[in-house]
Protein backbone atom coordinates (compact mmCIF):
# COMPACT_ATOMS: atom_id res chain seq x y z
CA UNK A 1 0.00 0.00 0.00
CA UNK A 2 1.24 3.49 -0.86
CA UNK A 3 0.88 6.27 2.11
CA UNK A 4 2.01 9.98 1.59
CA UNK A 5 2.91 12.75 4.63
CA UNK A 6 2.50 16.14 4.04
CA UNK A 7 4.50 17.14 7.55
CA UNK A 8 2.99 21.33 7.14
CA UNK A 9 -0.81 21.47 7.94
CA UNK A 10 -0.55 25.43 7.09
CA UNK A 11 2.27 27.92 5.38
CA UNK A 12 1.61 31.39 5.59
CA UNK A 13 3.83 33.09 2.95
CA UNK A 14 4.29 37.06 2.03
CA UNK A 15 3.35 37.43 -1.72
CA UNK A 16 6.32 37.59 -4.14
CA UNK A 17 8.26 35.38 -1.73
CA UNK A 18 9.24 31.75 -2.22
CA UNK A 19 7.40 28.58 -1.17
CA UNK A 20 7.65 25.61 -0.76
CA UNK A 21 5.25 22.61 0.63
CA UNK A 22 6.43 19.26 1.32
CA UNK A 23 5.47 16.01 0.28
CA UNK A 24 7.08 12.53 1.01
CA UNK A 25 5.73 9.35 0.49
CA UNK A 26 6.01 5.42 1.23
CA UNK A 27 5.95 2.99 -1.04
CA UNK A 28 7.31 -0.61 -2.00
CA UNK A 29 6.67 0.05 -5.73
CA UNK A 30 7.48 2.38 -8.02
CA UNK A 31 4.88 5.33 -7.87
CA UNK A 32 2.76 7.91 -10.05
CA UNK A 33 2.52 11.43 -7.97
CA UNK A 34 0.40 14.13 -8.19
CA UNK A 35 -0.78 17.42 -6.54
CA UNK A 36 -3.68 19.01 -6.26
CA UNK A 37 -5.24 22.00 -5.34
CA UNK A 38 -8.47 22.98 -3.94
CA UNK A 39 -9.84 26.48 -3.87
CA UNK A 40 -12.35 27.04 -1.43
CA UNK A 41 -15.98 25.68 -1.64
CA UNK A 42 -14.56 24.14 -5.09
CA UNK A 43 -13.66 20.54 -5.93
CA UNK A 44 -9.78 19.21 -6.39
CA UNK A 45 -8.35 20.35 -9.46
CA UNK A 46 -4.78 18.46 -10.71
CA UNK A 47 -1.91 20.37 -10.80
CA UNK A 48 0.91 18.81 -11.46
CA UNK A 49 1.93 15.01 -11.57
CA UNK A 50 5.02 12.59 -12.08
CA UNK A 51 4.39 9.24 -13.95
CA UNK A 52 8.17 8.91 -15.52
CA UNK A 53 10.84 10.68 -17.09
CA UNK A 54 12.12 14.26 -16.03
CA UNK A 55 12.17 13.96 -12.31
CA UNK A 56 11.08 18.29 -12.63
CA UNK A 57 7.56 18.88 -13.29
CA UNK A 58 5.72 22.33 -13.89
CA UNK A 59 2.10 23.36 -14.21
CA UNK A 60 1.36 26.16 -16.27
CA UNK A 61 0.92 28.78 -13.41
CA UNK A 62 4.36 28.21 -12.09
CA UNK A 63 4.04 25.66 -9.81
CA UNK A 64 7.11 23.15 -9.95
CA UNK A 65 7.99 19.52 -8.41
CA UNK A 66 10.54 17.63 -8.03
CA UNK A 67 10.65 13.86 -7.92
CA UNK A 68 13.29 12.94 -5.58
CA UNK A 69 13.97 9.00 -5.35
CA UNK A 70 16.34 8.70 -2.84
CA UNK A 71 14.41 10.62 -0.42
CA UNK A 72 11.03 9.67 -1.37
CA UNK A 73 9.51 12.92 -1.81
CA UNK A 74 7.36 15.32 -4.09
CA UNK A 75 7.84 18.79 -3.02
CA UNK A 76 6.16 21.31 -4.60
CA UNK A 77 7.48 25.03 -4.66
CA UNK A 78 6.82 28.13 -6.37
CA UNK A 79 9.32 31.05 -6.72
CA UNK A 80 7.08 34.16 -6.37
CA UNK A 81 3.88 33.30 -4.90
CA UNK A 82 0.13 35.67 -5.59
CA UNK A 83 -2.37 36.01 -3.41
CA UNK A 84 -4.59 33.95 -5.81
CA UNK A 85 -2.33 30.59 -5.24
CA UNK A 86 -4.22 30.87 -1.14
CA UNK A 87 -5.53 27.40 -1.10
CA UNK A 88 -5.28 24.09 -0.09
CA UNK A 89 -2.83 21.55 -1.42
CA UNK A 90 -2.87 18.14 -1.75
CA UNK A 91 -0.29 15.25 -2.92
CA UNK A 92 -1.26 12.00 -3.94
CA UNK A 93 0.14 9.16 -4.43
CA UNK A 94 -0.70 5.85 -7.16
CA UNK A 95 1.39 2.64 -7.02
CA UNK A 96 2.06 1.83 -10.42
CA UNK A 97 1.91 -1.93 -10.74
CA UNK A 98 -1.65 -1.99 -9.57
CA UNK A 99 -4.50 -0.69 -7.44
CA UNK A 100 -6.59 2.09 -9.25
CA UNK A 101 -7.15 4.60 -6.60
CA UNK A 102 -5.32 7.88 -5.26
CA UNK A 103 -4.39 8.17 -1.85
CA UNK A 104 -3.87 11.30 -0.55
CA UNK A 105 -2.54 13.32 2.39
CA UNK A 106 -3.96 15.48 4.63
CA UNK A 107 -3.59 18.45 2.60
CA UNK A 108 -1.64 22.00 3.57
CA UNK A 109 -3.27 25.26 3.53
CA UNK A 110 -1.49 27.82 2.21
CA UNK A 111 -2.07 31.36 2.87
CA UNK A 112 -0.53 34.39 0.96
CA UNK A 113 -0.52 37.69 2.91
CA UNK A 114 -0.26 41.27 1.45
CA UNK B 1 -16.48 23.70 -15.30
CA UNK B 2 -14.59 20.36 -14.83
CA UNK B 3 -16.97 17.97 -16.54
CA UNK B 4 -18.01 16.27 -13.68
CA UNK B 5 -21.18 16.76 -11.97
CA UNK B 6 -22.43 16.35 -8.51
CA UNK B 7 -25.83 16.87 -7.25
CA UNK B 8 -27.19 18.73 -4.61
CA UNK B 9 -24.50 20.94 -3.73
CA UNK B 10 -25.62 21.36 -0.72
CA UNK B 11 -27.99 18.49 1.15
CA UNK B 12 -29.29 18.98 5.25
CA UNK B 13 -31.03 16.09 6.86
CA UNK B 14 -31.76 14.71 9.79
CA UNK B 15 -30.29 11.52 11.84
CA UNK B 16 -31.22 8.25 10.45
CA UNK B 17 -32.71 9.78 7.49
CA UNK B 18 -31.13 8.28 3.84
CA UNK B 19 -29.92 10.01 1.01
CA UNK B 20 -28.86 9.86 -2.80
CA UNK B 21 -25.74 11.67 -4.01
CA UNK B 22 -25.66 11.70 -8.04
CA UNK B 23 -22.27 11.61 -10.07
CA UNK B 24 -22.10 12.46 -13.88
CA UNK B 25 -18.63 11.78 -14.98
CA UNK B 26 -17.05 13.72 -17.39
CA UNK B 27 -17.72 12.70 -21.43
CA UNK B 28 -15.30 10.09 -22.30
CA UNK B 29 -14.88 8.56 -19.26
CA UNK B 30 -15.60 5.05 -17.30
CA UNK B 31 -14.36 5.01 -14.19
CA UNK B 32 -16.24 6.61 -11.23
CA UNK B 33 -14.11 7.11 -7.93
CA UNK B 34 -16.26 8.54 -4.99
CA UNK B 35 -14.43 10.16 -1.75
CA UNK B 36 -15.46 11.76 1.53
CA UNK B 37 -13.91 14.81 2.98
CA UNK B 38 -14.11 15.79 6.64
CA UNK B 39 -11.55 17.98 8.67
CA UNK B 40 -10.16 14.64 11.21
CA UNK B 41 -10.45 12.39 8.32
CA UNK B 42 -8.95 14.09 5.21
CA UNK B 43 -9.49 12.76 2.02
CA UNK B 44 -11.00 9.21 1.79
CA UNK B 45 -11.53 6.79 -0.83
CA UNK B 46 -15.00 5.07 -0.53
CA UNK B 47 -15.30 2.99 -3.85
CA UNK B 48 -14.39 2.94 -7.73
CA UNK B 49 -16.76 1.44 -10.25
CA UNK B 50 -15.66 0.89 -13.39
CA UNK B 51 -17.81 0.60 -16.41
CA UNK B 52 -20.98 -0.26 -14.52
CA UNK B 53 -18.39 -2.61 -12.52
CA UNK B 54 -17.21 -2.39 -8.53
CA UNK B 55 -13.95 -2.27 -9.42
CA UNK B 56 -12.07 -1.32 -5.93
CA UNK B 57 -13.41 -0.66 -2.30
CA UNK B 58 -11.88 1.34 0.13
CA UNK B 59 -13.06 2.60 3.63
CA UNK B 60 -16.88 2.68 2.91
CA UNK B 61 -19.50 2.16 6.35
CA UNK B 62 -21.84 -0.81 5.32
CA UNK B 63 -24.25 1.84 5.74
CA UNK B 64 -23.11 3.36 2.59
CA UNK B 65 -23.06 1.97 -1.26
CA UNK B 66 -23.15 3.26 -4.70
CA UNK B 67 -23.92 1.66 -8.03
CA UNK B 68 -23.08 2.88 -11.61
CA UNK B 69 -25.50 2.65 -14.05
CA UNK B 70 -25.54 2.16 -18.25
CA UNK B 71 -25.52 5.63 -18.55
CA UNK B 72 -22.30 5.70 -16.61
CA UNK B 73 -23.61 7.82 -13.67
CA UNK B 74 -23.30 7.05 -10.69
CA UNK B 75 -25.14 7.23 -7.07
CA UNK B 76 -23.99 7.16 -3.81
CA UNK B 77 -26.76 6.20 -0.96
CA UNK B 78 -25.94 6.79 2.57
CA UNK B 79 -28.58 5.24 5.02
CA UNK B 80 -29.05 5.36 8.64
CA UNK B 81 -27.07 9.06 8.90
CA UNK B 82 -25.41 9.41 11.87
CA UNK B 83 -24.12 13.43 12.88
CA UNK B 84 -20.41 12.14 11.89
CA UNK B 85 -21.21 11.40 8.31
CA UNK B 86 -21.33 15.10 7.74
CA UNK B 87 -18.86 15.77 5.37
CA UNK B 88 -18.05 16.95 2.04
CA UNK B 89 -18.68 13.83 -0.79
CA UNK B 90 -16.68 14.28 -3.73
CA UNK B 91 -16.84 12.05 -7.11
CA UNK B 92 -14.26 12.03 -9.64
CA UNK B 93 -13.76 10.58 -12.95
CA UNK B 94 -11.16 9.17 -15.08
CA UNK B 95 -10.85 7.38 -18.63
CA UNK B 96 -9.78 3.89 -18.00
CA UNK B 97 -10.13 1.57 -14.62
CA UNK B 98 -6.62 2.72 -13.59
CA UNK B 99 -5.92 6.55 -12.35
CA UNK B 100 -2.53 6.91 -14.10
CA UNK B 101 -3.09 10.11 -15.24
CA UNK B 102 -4.81 11.23 -11.99
CA UNK B 103 -8.81 12.13 -11.70
CA UNK B 104 -10.86 15.15 -12.57
CA UNK B 105 -13.40 15.89 -9.41
CA UNK B 106 -16.40 17.42 -9.51
CA UNK B 107 -17.00 20.07 -6.89
CA UNK B 108 -18.58 17.73 -4.33
CA UNK B 109 -21.86 17.68 -2.29
CA UNK B 110 -21.99 19.04 1.24
CA UNK B 111 -24.30 16.66 3.42
CA UNK B 112 -24.93 18.57 6.91
CA UNK B 113 -26.63 15.86 9.24
CA UNK B 114 -28.04 17.66 12.14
Amino acid sequence: AQSVTQLDSQVPVFEEAPVELRCNYSSSVSVYLFWYVQYPNQGLQLLLKYLSGSTLVESINGFEAEFNKSQTSFHLRKPSVHISDTAEYFCAVRGTGGGNKLTFGTGTQLKVEL
Amino acid sequence: DSGVTQTPKHLITATGQRVTLRCSPRSGDLSVYWYQQSLDQGLQFLIQYYNGEERAKGNILERFSAQQFPDLHSELNLSSLELGDSALYFCASSAHHSANYGYTFGSGTRLTVV
